[in-house]
This record gives C-alpha cells, sequence and structure tokens, in this order.
C-alpha cells in the first residue's frame, strides 16, 4: 500500500523560497496513469491545488501560482518537490502532497493524501 | 476557474440521521465532482468520484448523486466517525478546484 509523506521547514521568511519534498513508499513514482500532485490548505479552510506532474516529466500548475511555482520528480530517489517563490504571508497554509488518477471513466481524482504539513510565512 | 459552493456551510445532526450535503457548480460539469471527507488535523479522504461512485473501503451509507450543476453527498444513518468536514471537486476543468465545505456537526 502506498503511503506519501512531506517534509520541509516549517517556517519560511517572505520574499524567500518554499521547498518541500514528498517521499512515495510502498509504491513507484514511474507508475503510469498517476499525477503527483501537490494541495494546500489555508487556516481558514480552503483546499487549493498548486498543480502535479507526471512521470513523463509534463507538469501543470494552477495559473494563480504558475509563475512562482516548480514541481519536479526523481524517480531513483521516490520523491517529488514543489518549489514557491517570493513567498508572503498569503502562502500561508497546510501543504499536502497527493496522488492523482484517473478512473475508466475517465475522471480524474485524489486518492492518497499525505498526512499534510504546515508552512508559516513570517519573518 | 469554476468556482464550487456547498449548501449549508455547517449542519448539525444527531446518530442515527439521515443528512444531504449540496453542491452546486458555476457551470455544467457532467458528473466530474468527487467527494472527500476531512476530519481535524488529518489530509482529505476520497469517499465519491464521479458523483456517484464509492470509493474502495467507504462504507456503503455514503452515497452521491447528481449531474451538470447540483450533486448531493447523503449519508444514510450517521456514525460517530461521520463527523467531519466535507468537500467536493471537480474534475471537469483545470485548474481543478474545491468548495469551501460543509462542517458536519454533532447535535
Amino acid at each position: 500500500q502506498a503511503q506519501l509523506q512531506e517534509s520541509g521547514p516549517g517556517l519560511v521568511k517572505p520574499s524567500q523560497t518554499l521547498s518541500l519534498t514528498c517521499n512515495v513508499s510502498g509504491g513507484s513514482l514511474s507508475s503510469g496513469g498517476y499525477y503527483w500532485s501537490w494541495i494546500r490548505q489555508h487556516p481558514g479552510k480552503d483546499l487549493e491545488w498548486i498543480g502535479y506532474i507526471y512521470p513523463s516529466g509534463s507538469t501543470f500548475y494552477n495559473p494563480s501560482l504558475k509563475s512562482r511555482v516548480t514541481i519536479s520528480l526523481d524517480t531513483s530517489t521516490k520523491h517529488f518537490s514543489l518549489r514557491l517563490s517570493s513567498v508572503t504571508a498569503a502562502d500561508t497554509a497546510v501543504y499536502y502532497c497527493a496522488r492523482m488518477k484517473s478512473s475508466s471513466m475517465t475522471i480524474y481524482y485524489f486518492d492518497l493524501w499525505g498526512q499534510g504539513t504546515l508552512v508559516t510565512v513570517s519573518s | 476557474d469554476i468556482q464550487m459552493i456547498h449548501s449549508p456551510s455547517s449542519l448539525s445532526a444527531s446518530v442515527g440521521d439521515r443528512v444531504t450535503v449540496t453542491c452546486r457548480a458555476s457551470e455544467n460539469i457532467g458528473r466530474y465532482l468527487n467527494w472527500y471527507q476531512q476530519k481535524p488535523g488529518k489530509a482529505p479522504k476520497l469517499l465519491i468520484y464521479a458523483a456517484s461512485n464509492l470509493q474502495s473501503g467507504v462504507p456503503s451509507r455514503f452515497g452521491g448523486s447528481g449531474s451538470g450543476t447540483d450533486f448531493t453527498l447523503t449519508i444514510s444513518s450517521l456514525q460517530p466517525e461521520d463527523f467531519a468536514t466535507y468537500y467536493c471537486q471537480q474534475s471537469y476543468s483545470m485548474p481543478y478546484t474545491f468548495g469551501p465545505g460543509t462542517k458536519l456537526e454533532i447535535k
């Protein structure tokens, strides 16, 4: 049974770059049909999809964050990463890594999540 | 972006009650709608995908229906472990978006 686990600094200074890693255990990042995603949840509870990376290297980023986001993947070390540049207090949130997959009906959904990690942006 | 709206935003109910949560999309999304349950301090958990398909391992008291813009999540007989926040999410158009959630509380 695959599991996801986020890691990274819990505190980032304004204007710096937030960097998080998601380790995948019990499964393979190279498996076709899975899209490796990042989602965040602000303290007020809204969930926001940041984007995904596919094993081929193709990515999608939410236009609201696109200019600041990079998601990368390392199949040899079984982890994928998030970088968010020029952070402000508005980027304070719980960040989740998640697996997105599609059913035979071509609908995509997030079927596996990490436990989440709180990142606070503050000086 | 497609906006998702929940109603009600919060709901009080008792163990054994039948409960319905509604989600509305700002445009027609067919049946590209998923439901998640989140408990405090935990990650969301997938309950329903494609509007009415029960995710493996999810109890059969959970059910989903709807298409187009209006969707419902029904819990047929509330159990103590069902008190949580429920979110809908559309997978019709990127970026995929979530609703603000309905918090289900104990009466």
